[in-house]
């Protein structure tokens, strides 16, 4: 299985503020990596796929980048529906894996 | 817009079989597409446990793989899970999802709400 591990595990920021998020994948993956958000108690909602492409009505300040086993997301500006919690997915290989998630928390 | 919809069970008793289907509307399950199943602990992250194409073709978590079984139901536009042999460790948030089959790497761009299932006696 390809293991995928993001940095931070929490984080605390303010609006307005520009955040990234990593995730790093055990092996190289090429650009298969997916991005999602999850708000608490509901479904994980789809927003970057094949590493930088952002899915349709997702806000321009989401963007993503990478490749190989490196890959960010940045929030250039946060807004206050933005503090969530953001995984990682890679869709290079079965078993399908994510990262253990990143809590984006308001300071 | 497609929409899925989990159903079953809340509470399987150890020992037992949980069992989910998911209905879907606003597309067909006979199209070019995967349909998968995840899972999500309380306060955990997210597990990928199986998927199934319009076919009957599947793939499964090795993890997971002795104790589940995909099935589709083409005639219901529906698909299922069945999962034995339960314990405490499979009390979570079961969740459907829709994949394209149009391109491979395609992510989990639909998703049903999700149904909490809880293992106890």
């Amino acid at each position: 299985d390809i293991q995928m591990t993001q940095s931070p595990s929490s984080l605390s920021a303010s609006v307005g503020d520009r955040v990234t998020i990593t995730c790093r994948a055990s092996q190289s993956i090429s650009s298969y990596l997916n991005w999602y958000q999850q708000k608490p108690g509901k479904a994980p909602k789809f927003l970057i796929y094949a590493a930088s492409s952002l899915q349709s009505g997702v806000p321009s300040r989401f963007s993503g980048s990478g490749a190989g086993t490196d890959f960010t997301l940045t929030i250039s500006s946060l807004q206050p529906e933005d503090f969530a919690t953001y995984y990682c997915q890679q869709s290079y290989s079965i078993p399908y894996t994510f990262g253990q998630g990143t809590m984006l928390e308001i300071k | 817009q497609v929409q899925l919809q989990e159903s079953g069970p809340g509470l399987v008793k150890p020992s037992g079989t949980l069992s989910l289907t998911c209905a879907v509307s606003g597309g067909s399950i006979s199209s070019s597409d995967w349909w998968s199943w995840l899972r999500q602990p309380p306060g955990k992250g997210l597990e990928w446990i199986g998927q199934i194409y319009n076919t009957g073709s599947t793939n499964y978590n090795p993890s997971l793989k002795s104790r589940v079984t995909i099935s589709v139901d083409k005639s219901k536009n529906q698909f299922s899970l069945n999962l034995n042999s339960v314990t405490a460790a499979d009390t979570a948030v079961y969740y459907c999802a829709r994949t394209s089959g149009n391109y491979w790497g395609a992510p989990f761009d639909y998703w049903g709400q999700g149904t909490l299932v809880t293992v106890s006696s």
